[in-house]
């Protein structure tokens, strides 16, 4: 099975702050990795498929990049309803599998 | 995006089955891969069944593999997850969820439209 890790597994950070959020997977995995938010209470929404395209309606303050087994979502200025739980998944090989989670919080 | 609902939650015993449904009201997800996913509350998500758009293809997490069965109807436009003998470790909120491709020969891509899910409880 590929082992997806995530860090950090929080953060604190302030509104207009730039945020990253690493994966790595535990094998090379090409492009197929992709990034979801979750907020409490809440379905997961897709932001970002095949590492780097954003998908439709998702704001461009969020990026991805990364390839083979090192992958990063980045947001360049965070937003208020950017404070949600955020997730990498590959779709390389089933099972397929998730990160642990990345909470991000308000500082 | 697909609108998906799914049901067929609650509380039941070890032991006991259920049967969890996804539809999507006004919509069609039959060239659409198909999948279940799941997450204990205040855990992270565990993806644990797919389909392919025709249903020929099946794959499992081993931790409901021989238990749980996918399974899809595109005539009435629904998916089902019967779960059998469940133990108290498959309590979560169940999501459904589409792929944009038709999951041919394993080849998946992302999840792109879920369900609000269904919380089911084992518990005696």
């Amino acid at each position: 099975d590929i082992q997806m890790t995530q860090s950090p597994s929080s953060l604190s950070a302030s509104v207009g702050d730039r945020v990253t959020i690493t994966c790595r997977a535990s094998q090379s995995i090409s492009t197929y990795l992709n990034w979801y938010h979750q907020k409490p209470g809440k379905a997961p929404n897709l932001l970002i498929y095949a590492a780097s395209s954003l998908h439709s309606g998702v704001p461009s303050r969020f990026s991805g990049s990364g390839s083979g087994t090192d992958f990063t979502l980045t947001i360049s200025s965070l937003q208020p309803e950017d404070f949600a739980t955020y997730y990498c998944q590959q779709s390389y090989s089933t099972p397929l599998t998730f990160g642990q989670g990345t909470k991000v919080e308000i500082k | 995006q697909m609108q998906l609902v799914e049901s067929g939650g609650g509380v039941v015993q070890p032991g006991r089955s259920l049967r969890l449904s996804c539809t999507a009201p006004g919509d069609t997800f039959s060239n659409y891969a198909m999948y279940w996913v799941r997450q204990v509350p205040g855990k992270g998500l565990e993806w644990v069944a797919v389909t392919s758009y025709d249903g020929s293809s099946r794959d499992y997490a081993d931790s409901v593999r021989g238990r749980f069965t996918i399974s899809r109807d595109n005539a009435k436009n629904a998916l089902y997850l019967q779960m059998n003998s469940l133990r108290t470790e498959d309590t979560a909120v169940y999501y459904c969820a589409t792929d944009v491709s038709k999951g041919e020969d394993g080849d998946y891509n992302w999840l792109e439209s879920w369900g609000q899910g269904t919380l089911v409880t084992v518990s005696s």
